[in-house]
């Protein structure tokens, strides 16, 4: 059948305020996850990981919350300013220990207004 | 800051054509990736490729898809017979080790086959 581009899920928030994007993993078994931002026309670009021994890990201006337990990644953005605007994906490695085969979210636009 | 390059920016070919997709890596790394993003869809792993070999590869890698390192710094996707479905953002990443490790991407080449 006809495949059908998938439906982003945004978020819109005002500049200065705090963003928080969600992500739900689907594999125990990972042990590495990675936060990507995507500009348009450009490729994923690294902004924060965590290893599957945290539960938390801060950047400049990111924090990634990990919960195993419920298979839940969180990234929060502080401060967010209009350049912040992209689609953002959680990335998995997908198995223990497992190289760099990731497996990517469906992505959340992030919409940062005026 | 080092970054992955990618040539041509735009490609379009016939259906049945081949293609090479073009990549220079990040120069002191080892591990070098093809993923793939069908407009409005996820972005999928097709293959990941060290020391002249290919380490893994997905389902979508079929006998249709060859990689390539034919010198020190360029590494390459050829697709031997293109397909309507081929039509895809296509990403170089590299990283400096296999596990655990964010990959860098390049900002892609846009494949469309007619």
């Amino acid at each position: 059948g006809e495949s059908v581009g998938l439906h982003l899920p945004t978020l819109s928030v005002q500049e200065g305020d705090n963003s928080i994007i969600n992500c739900a993993y689907s594999n125990s078994a990972s042990d590495y996850f990675i936060w990507y931002k995507q500009e348009s026309g450009k490729g994923p670009q690294f902004i924060i990981d965590i290893r599957s021994n945290m539960d938390k890990r801060q950047g400049q201006r990111v924090t990634v919350l990990l919960n195993k337990t419920v298979k839940h990644l969180s990234l929060q953005i502080a401060a967010t300013q209009p350049g912040d605007s992209a689609v953002y994906f959680c990335a998995e490695n997908g198995k223990t220990g497992g190289g760099n085969k990731l497996t990517f979210g469906t992505g959340t636009q992030l919409k940062v207004e005026l | 800051e080092p970054e992955v390059t990618q040539t041509p920016s735009h490609q379009v070919t016939q259906m049945g054509q081949e293609v090479i997709l073009r990549c220079v890596p990040i120069s002191n790394h080892l591990y070098f990736y093809w993923y793939r993003q069908i407009l409005g869809q996820k972005v999928e792993f097709l293959v990941s490729f060290y020391n002249n070999e290919i380490s893994e590869k997905s389902e979508i890698f079929d006998d249709q898809f060859s990689v390539e390192r034919p010198d020190g710094s360029n590494f390459t996707l050829k697709i031997r017979s293109t397909k309507l479905e081929d039509s895809a953002m296509y990403f170089c990443a590299s990283s400096p080790t296999p596990n655990n490790s964010p990959l860098h991407f390049g900002n892609g080449t846009r494949l469309t086959v007619t």
